[in-house]
């Protein structure tokens, strides 16, 4: 089935540690993003990329890194420089037209803890 | 960029309708309104979007007043699998930010049986 797979679904910090979280689609879409939720707090978007080998700053891009070397990955690494990391992380992608007006389409999340 | 303004929270009984409001006064022309759901630790799962015609499909309907100013999505007929926050979302369809989504709290809503 085509959708968005993001693992693992659970991970483990430790202070001072970089980790990579995976996102893989399967749909062709040329656009990808990246989203952190805390608890009872609404998606606030990291980077987001249009295009292989181009991705643009979201609102709070600060510790976090990403690469988007092929069309269907897009990998988000958090820096031992994010000093608040636990989080909700979400992947999700959509194609990109001319307008734009195509719905995203999420993964099931990675949930990233400190320990 | 515009903001929406949802309840905090919502009860619905099975089988009613569920009416959900969203204020975005501040809505731009080329902004459209988007639905989204999130049940608890999944990521958001798409339901609906319209520019200024109401529009319907198979999960739900989208009423959008007349000055664009607000709107309100319709569950027809909902389920307990229905229990979900619910977000409305303004989305630039044109230039630099193309495509970015700008989620508030939403609104919890829980149907009971």
């Amino acid at each position: 089935d085509g959708g968005i797979t993001q693992s693992p679904k659970y991970l483990f910090r430790k202070e001072g540690q970089n980790v990579t979280l995976s996102c893989e689609q399967n749909l062709n879409h040329d656009a990808m993003y990246w989203y952190r939720q805390d608890p009872g707090q609404g998606l606030r978007l990291i980077y987001y990329s249009q295009i292989v080998n181009d991705f643009q700053k979201g609102d709070i891009a600060e510790g976090y890194s990403v690469s988007r070397e092929k069309k269907e990955s897009f990998p988000l690494t958090v820096t031992s420089a994010q000093k608040n990391p636990t989080a909700f992380y979400l992947c999700a992608s959509s194609i990109v037209w001319a307008d734009g007006n195509q719905p995203q389409h999420f993964g099931d999340g990675t949930r990233l803890s400190i320990l | 960029d515009a903001k929406t303004t949802q309840p905090p929270s919502m009860d619905c009984a099975e089988g009613r309708a569920a009416n959900l409001p969203c204020n975005h006064s501040t809505i731009s022309g080329n902004e459209y309104v988007y639905w989204y759901r999130q049940i608890h630790s999944q990521g958001p799962q798409y339901i609906i979007h319209g520019l200024k015609n109401n529009e319907t499909n198979e999960m739900a309907s989208l009423i959008i007043t007349e000055d664009r100013k607000s709107s309100t999505l319709i569950l027809p007929h909902a389920t307990l699998r229905d229990t979900a926050v619910y977000y409305c979302i303004v989305r630039v369809e044109r230039g630099s930010t193309l495509g970015r989504l700008y989620f508030g709290r939403g609104t919890q809503l829980t149907v009971w049986p």
